[in-house]
């Protein structure tokens, strides 16, 4: 079947300009987490959904940072005012969360952001 | 907090070698998991295998092993008969529950293998 999907692949952008990454989860997973990946270290947590709600949004760094998952699918990660710190892989993983020890995340190939 | 610690930078292999890639964690859970991703040059995370705290044994899929000794805290990643494919980066990581049920991953820095021809 069809695997975790991200839009765009890759994104360029000015410093204070606003970007939208887009994640399309595997089909029938309830949990969604979104990571950030900057160069040379391992991803790092940002938000996680679990349906629609954002039940953990902890790692987003500051208020510059937003996501969405109005119908419990796709999700879309915003930025707004980016800054040049914010250049890194962007990924999204999702899970059938049945709550086991076992729980998988599948993550898709990322977006990477690079701000001017 | 989870913390996972990969002290190898970059490893070097000849082909149909075995190679381990080490990992340690650190934790206060008594109950947990472990998991190894390989992030090859297009970027996707791929899953290779896992390893419960309470797991008797230590898990096996395919070509890959994980060594897992729990008193030492760590879970060793062993990649039997290496193909130049298996060129890639590799990261362990430690799943941390929140209070809010996010299953997050702990991710430590990675270990860059190249597979020699």
């Amino acid at each position: 079947g069809a695997g975790v999907s991200q839009t765009p692949s890759n994104k360029v952008t000015e410093k204070g300009k606003y970007v939208e990454l887009r994640c399309d989860p595997i089909s029938g997973h309830t949990a969604l987490y979104w990571y950030r990946q900057s160069l040379g270290q391992g991803p790092e947590f940002l938000i996680y959904f679990q349906g629609t709600g954002a039940a953990d949004d902890s790692g987003l760094p500051n208020d510059r940072f937003f996501a969405v998952r109005p119908e419990g699918s796709v999700s879309t990660l915003k930025i707004q005012r980016t800054e040049r710190g914010d250049s890194a892989v962007y990924l999204c993983a999702s899970s059938l969360y049945t709550g086991g020890l076992t729980d998988t995340q599948y993550f898709g190939p990322g977006t990477r952001l690079t701000v001017l | 907090a989870q913390k996972i610690t990969q002290t190898q930078p970059g490893m070097f292999v000849q082909e149909k070698e075995a190679v381990t890639l080490d990992c340690t964690y650190d934790t206060s859970d008594q109950s947990y998991g472990l998991f190894w991703y390989k992030q090859p040059s297009s970027g996707e995370m791929i899953f290779l295998i896992y390893q419960g705290s309470y797991d008797e044994q230590n898990a096996t899929e395919g070509r890959y092993s994980l060594n897992f000794q729990k008193a030492r805290k760590s879970a060793n990643l062993v990649i039997s008969a290496s193909q130049l494919g298996d060129s890639a980066m590799y990261f362990c990581a430690m799943r941390e529950v929140s209070i809010q049920g996010a299953q997050k991953l702990v991710f430590g820095q990675g270990t860059r293998l190249t597979i020699n021809p």
